[in-house]
């Protein structure tokens, strides 16, 4: 079983749709959470990062993580075609004996469609 | 300020060849990282250096592989000899501080071993 799950999607929307990505993930240890975002044939770019439980916001961007659940989500609001790239959700643990190593999800494909 | 640079972008190489792949971390970052991407799966820690000290090794797949930071700069990563299944998109990032700092990505290189 995989540490960290991830639907891979394709997901295709309408411009300015909200779009919700997940993650589930059994490992307890992790403690820090990730959302990169990828466009093809580039490198992961970090999107948002978030320490242990609770909400945050970026502009048009949420993450929550929810530890009880060990469930993580991104909310998109008023969705692009600029935001048609893959996302990743990544974790770590604990720095002490757990390195500094991330955990990945498979990533999920967005289509935001004119 | 330049990102995290990596090289060559392609590699196509036959089996039982030898290939070396590069990674130049973003100017002061002391800590350098290698993952990879096999076709259909997530992305996979393979080491951690803190300057040139290998930190945490313990994704490297086995001993074919050798990374070296010599010097604390740019790092080396060496395929010897290549196996069809080392195939995949090598990615190299790094970070200014241990612990809760953001990993900078490079643009990856993308490995075929026919």
């Amino acid at each position: 079983q995989k540490e960290v799950e991830q639907d891979p999607g394709p997901l295709s929307v309408p411009e300015g749709a909200i779009v919700s990505l997940n993650c589930t993930y059994s490992n307890s240890a992790f403690q820090y959470f990730m959302w990169y975002r990828q466009y093809s044939r580039k490198g992961p770019e970090l999107l948002m990062y978030t320490y242990s439980s609770g909400n945050k916001e970026d502009g048009r961007f949420t993450a929550q993580v929810d530890k009880s659940s060990k469930y993580i989500s991104l909310f998109i609001r008023d969705s692009q075609p600029s935001d048609s790239a893959t996302y990743l959700c990544a974790m770590k643990g604990q720095l002490t004996g757990g390195g500094n190593k991330l955990t990945f999800g498979t990533g999920t494909q967005l289509k935001v469609e004119l | 300020e330049a990102g995290v640079t990596q090289f060559p972008s392609h590699s196509v190489i036959e089996k039982g060849q030898t290939v070396t792949l590069r990674c130049d971390p973003i100017s002061g970052h002391d800590n350098l990282y290698w993952y990879r991407r096999v076709m259909g799966k997530e992305i996979k820690f393979l080491l951690h250096f803190v300057k040139e000290s290998k930190q945490d090794e313990s994704g490297m797949p086995n001993n074919r592989f050798l990374a070296e930071r010599t010097g604390g700069t740019y790092s080396t990563l060496k395929v010897q000899p290549a196996e069809l299944e080392d195939s995949g998109v090598y990615f190299c990032a790094s970070s200014q501080d241990w612990g809760t700092d953001t990993q900078y990505f490079g643009p990856g290189t993308r490995l075929t071993v026919l």
